[in-house]
């Protein structure tokens, strides 16, 4: 059964660092998702995809992040430089269509030290 | 805006038992998807179920299934025989149906529910 993949794992950083975290959805999705989830508290959206540009970002998504699809596989989201508030774990999701099921990649825990 | 609640923190429930995790959401959008997540200690987002704002019947998956009250605006989930590994974190979500096809649709989560299946 296809998935979504996540690397790293866990990525543990220093604050004012550059961090990019890599995604490989579903190879028939065509929308793209990352959300994060800060430890002990809800999901939440950060960035939608599609069609090579970003469909919508929410107010966390600010100048500091930024998102790619560099080839036809991988779907990365940068944090230019990190702070400690950007420690969570987060999330890639993908869907073939958009009013489908997202389905969600394993996570990458970034710490920020 | 679309905005989720579910008012458990947590819930204990029998090994065999039925339970219950409620989620009420809020909406001014006409047609919209509900969906319910596991979330286990490992950390990932597991999909559950789905049920759409327009669905005559209520969605089931195997032990799942989702008890929609669209006039109260609730989608509560109903796990029947629960087993240890049902023990996780449940997140109840919605995403509304944009009218313009090109836009993708993100989902707004509930706080969750820590369900512990036991002995």
């Amino acid at each position: 059964e296809p998935e979504v993949t996540q690397t790293p794992s866990h990525q543990v950083t220093q604050m004012g660092q550059e961090v990019i975290l890599r995604c490989v959805p579903i190879s028939n999705h065509l929308y793209f998702y990352w959300y994060r989830q800060i430890l002990g508290q809800k999901v939440e959206f950060l960035v939608s995809f599609y069609n090579n540009e970003i469909s919508e970002k929410s107010e966390i998504f600010d100048d500091q992040f930024s998102v790619e699809r560099p080839d036809g596989s991988n779907f990365t989201l940068k944090i230019r430089s990190t702070k400690l508030e950007d420690s969570a774990m987060y999330f890639c999701a993908s869907s073939r269509l958009r009013t489908d099921t997202q389905y969600f990649g394993p996570g990458t825990r970034l710490t920020v030290l | 805006a679309q905005k989720i609640t579910q008012t458990q923190p947590g819930m204990f429930v029998q090994e065999k038992e039925a339970v219950t995790l409620d989620c009420t959401y809020d909406t001014s959008d006409q047609s919209y998807g509900l969906f319910w997540y596991k979330q286990p200690s490992s950390g990932e987002m597991i999909f559950l179920i789905y049920q759409g704002s327009y669905d005559e019947q209520n969605a089931t998956e195997g032990r799942y299934s989702l008890n929609f009250q669209k006039a109260r605006k609730s989608a509560n989930l109903v796990i029947s025989a629960s087993q240890l590994g049902d023990s996780a974190m449940y997140f109840c979500a919605m995403r509304p149906v944009p009218l313009n096809t090109g836009t993708a649709s993100k989902l707004t989560f509930g706080t969750g529910t820590r369900l512990q299946v036991t002995l």
